[in-house]
């Protein structure tokens, strides 16, 4: 597709349980972010990619969270021995320009929900 | 961190009618992105604005950015409808770098028929 796209759209997990979120980012888009997105807030930054180098991960909250991008394309957001305060949306968005200057093209989101 | 306040948190009113929304900083940004959301969907870019006291008009919504890149504000001209859902404001840090965004926690902005 020509967008951003993301999966599961939703995922139910239970407490402790390990989750994979996958994001397909538009094809050539060098730069990759995931961001948390907590209900009625706005979207908080975990992780960037720059092709395969993960160049910042300080937004991410805890050593149980894990992001890779192997190959500069896909990338997956790991969360094991998931906590209920993980239930949020997560969303990925990709952009053609390094760091954070361009257009970021974000998608529908994972709805992470741990009971 | 470089925090982004937004206000009024909720907004609801009447089709036709006009409304402004704020975005405000202690930090100077180099730019500020202002972005729409609606349920279930990833945000989406409105405008980017880069110089101090830039005015851009997309339709019926009016962006300006503060003279000190610090704040900035959208405005909406006889309110639709479809204009429903939640406007984002991003700050770009004047430092640049790799680590992201810096958003605001949003407007969430209902028009009733």
């Amino acid at each position: 597709g020509a967008g951003v796209s993301q999966s599961p759209r939703y995922k139910v997990a239970k407490r402790g349980q390990d989750v994979a979120l996958r994001c397909d980012p538009i094809s050539g888009h060098v730069s990759l972010f995931w961001y948390q997105q907590a209900l009625g807030q706005g979207p908080e930054f975990l992780t960037y990619f720059q092709n395969e180098a993960q160049l910042d991960k300080s937004g991410l909250p805890s050593d149980r969270f894990f992001a890779e991008r192997p190959e500069g394309s896909v990338s997956t957001l790991k969360i094991q021995r998931t906590q209920q305060e993980d239930s949020a949306v997560y969303l990925c968005a990709s952009s053609f320009l390094t760091g954070n200057t361009g257009e970021l093209f974000f998608g529908e989101g994972s709805r992470l929900t741990v009971l | 961190t470089q925090l982004l306040e937004q206000s009024p948190q909720f907004l609801s009113i009447q089709e036709g009618e006009n409304l402004t929304v704020y975005c405000n900083s202690s930090s100077v940004f180099s730019s500020l992105q202002w972005y729409r959301q609606e349920p279930g969907e990833g945000p989406v870019l409105l405008v980017t604005v880069v110089t101090g006291g830039e005015v851009k008009k997309l339709k019926r919504l009016t962006f300006q950015f503060g003279d000190a890149r610090k704040d900035s504000s959208l405005h909406i001209t006889a309110a639709q409808p479809g204009d429903t859902g939640l406007y984002l404001c991003a700050g770009v840090g004047s430092g640049g770098g790799a680590d992201g965004l810096t958003f605001g926690k949003g407007t969430h902005l209902i028009i009733q028929p």
